[in-house]
C-alpha cells in the first residue's frame, strides 16, 4: 500500500481559510468514507481532528471541517489562528482492514 | 481518560530485534471495542502504520513490514507489545502506540496516542 498524497506545505494568514488535499485510490480514500485527519505539533503526538471524512471529535473547534470527492479528501481550516500552525496528516481505512497515512502537510500561519 | 505509555530500549543494534511495550491506563484492553496499534515516524518524516491487535489476539499488519513484525497483547498486565526483527538504520524512528476506535465498524480512528519513544538502530 502506498502513502496517500498530500501537498508538502500550505500557508495562510490569520483569519483566512486553507484547504489541504489528500489523494488516494479506489482501494482506500475513494472506496470508503473512512478518512481521518490528525494535527501534530513539533515534538508532540498526533491528535485526531476529523473522522469519517467530516465528523469532529468532541473538543475540536468547528473551524476544522472535512470533505471528500472521489479519491481525494480535504481538510479545511477556516479563521486560521496561530495555534493551527502544525503538521497535518490524513489517514484512510483500506481493504483487508489496513490503514494508510498521508505523507503530511506543514501548515504555516503567516 | 485512557493513557498510553511506550517503554523499551532506545538503542538497538543492527540485525537485532526491536522490542517495545505499551502500557494502558484508564481503560481495560480486555473490555473490547478497540484495536491497539503501533505507528512509527522516521525523523522529519510522516506517519507509518505498523499494525494493530484486538484483545482476542487478532492482528493486522502493514504488508511492507509484515514479515518482520509481531504485535502481541497481555491483558493481565493491560499491555501490548511490538517486536520488529532484523532491524537496520532504516528502522530508526519515533514509535507510538495508540488506541484505535470505530464509529462505523471499521477500525482506523487513532483516538488516543502515547507520547512516543525514539528508537535508534546503531552499532
Amino acid at each position: 500500500q502506498s502513502a496517500l498524497t498530500q501537498p508538502a506545505s500550505v500557508s495562510g494568514s490569520p483569519g483566512q481559510s486553507i484547504t489541504i488535499s489528500c489523494t488516494g485510490t479506489s482501494s482506500d480514500v475513494g472506496g470508503y468514507n473512512y478518512v481521518s485527519w490528525y494535527q501534530q505539533h513539533p515534538g508532540k503526538a498526533p491528535k485526531l481532528m476529523i473522522y469519517d471524512v467530516s465528523n469532529r471529535p468532541s473538543g475540536v473547534p468547528d473551524r476544522f471541517s472535512g470533505s471528500k470527492s472521489g479519491n481525494t479528501a480535504s481538510l479545511t481550516i477556516s479563521g486560521l489562528q496561530a495555534e493551527d500552525e502544525a503538521d497535518y496528516y490524513c489517514s484512510s481505512y483500506t481493504s483487508s482492514s489496513h490503514v494508510v497515512f498521508g505523507g503530511g502537510t506543514k501548515l504555516t500561519v503567516l | 481518560q485512557v493513557q498510553l505509555q511506550e517503554s523499551g530500549p532506545g538503542l538497538v543494534k543492527p540485525s537485532q530485534t526491536l522490542s517495545l511495550t505499551c502500557t494502558v491506563s484508564g481503560g481495560s484492553i480486555s473490555s473490547g471495542g478497540y484495536y491497539w496499534s503501533w505507528i512509527r515516524q522516521h525523523p522529519g518524516k510522516g506517519l507509518e502504520w505498523i499494525g494493530y491487535i484486538y484483545y482476542s489476539g487478532s492482528t493486522y499488519y502493514n504488508p511492507s513490514l509484515k514479515s518482520r513484525v509481531t504485535i502481541s497483547v497481555d491483558t493481565s498486565k493491560n499491555q501490548f507489545s511490538l517486536k520488529l526483527s532484523s532491524v537496520t538504520a532504516a528502522d530508526t524512528a519515533v514509535y507510538y502506540c495508540a488506541r484505535v476506535g470505530s464509529s462505523s465498524g471499521y477500525y482506523y480512528e487513532f483516538q488516543h496516542w502515547g507520547q512516543g519513544t525514539l528508537v535508534t538502530v546503531s552499532s
